[in-house]
């Protein structure tokens, strides 16, 4: 079964303004890690936030981790019409495989 | 960055007949392999795990029979969609992983399989 819940199930934004995506999962982490997928393609690694971090910065990309209420969230700042995309976060249960959430689909209008 | 090749893109075939799927890591030795199954607009479905030379893992409710997973080499590992039926027509997705198991996943770009 998946590990992870995201909300939105859908975000549409105007270009400069923030997307925020919240993610939740069930079990203990090593680690949880967001990505992106272009409609039709295969998925890109955004960032990896490990369990003993609370926050981590990538460009415009700010993610938090909450071990203790076991979410994370997915800041993309000042966006653009090319962030349009399905981001997914994926964790990893203390096994060797990624489990994926249910993802976000965010639109962003030029 | 590790690519990952994943071939055909898009493949239509008839009920009954196999189609193989290959996914090639080009630039770093995959010791792990995933393959994932996506519907639309919903979320990547793990199906199995394959470890170089040895046998894969499925995930409860994948028919290992029909979806047959080899990982010959570091580099190359495929899944045959045996006896295809409409059902089966979905979005598959191979990613890989070399020997630390905390990294990232590298993917193929998927394959569009459509069974008529």
């Amino acid at each position: 079964s998946q590990q992870g819940e995201e909300d939105p199930q859908a975000l549409s934004i105007q270009e400069g303004e923030n997307a925020t995506m919240n993610c939740s999962y069930k079990t203990s982490i090593n680690n949880l890690q967001w990505y992106r997928q272009n409609s039709g393609r295969g998925l890109v690694h955004l960032i990896l936030i490990r369990s003993n971090e609370r926050e981590k910065h990538s460009g415009r990309l700010r993610v938090t981790l909450d071990t203790s209420k076991k979410s994370s969230s997915l800041l993309i700042t000042a966006s653009r019409a090319a962030d349009t995309a399905s981001y997914f976060c994926a964790t990893d249960p203390n096994t060797d495989k990624l489990i994926f959430g249910t993802g976000t689909r965010l639109q962003v209008f030029p | 960055g590790a690519v990952v090749s994943q071939h055909p893109s898009w493949v239509i075939c008839k009920s009954g007949t196999s189609v193989k799927i290959e996914c090639r890591s080009l630039d770093f030795q995959a010791t792990t392999m995933f393959w994932y199954r996506q519907f639309p607009k919903q979320s990547l479905m793990l199906m199995a795990t394959s470890n170089e030379g040895s046998k894969a893992t499925y995930e409860q409710g994948v028919e290992k029979d029909k979806f047959l997973i080899n990982h010959a080499s570091l580099t190359l590992s495929t899944l045959t969609v045996t006896s295809a039926h409409p059902e089966d027509s979905s979005f598959y997705i191979c990613s890989a992983r070399g020997h630390i198991t905390s990294s990232p996943l590298h993917f193929g770009n998927g394959t569009r399989l459509t069974v008529t």
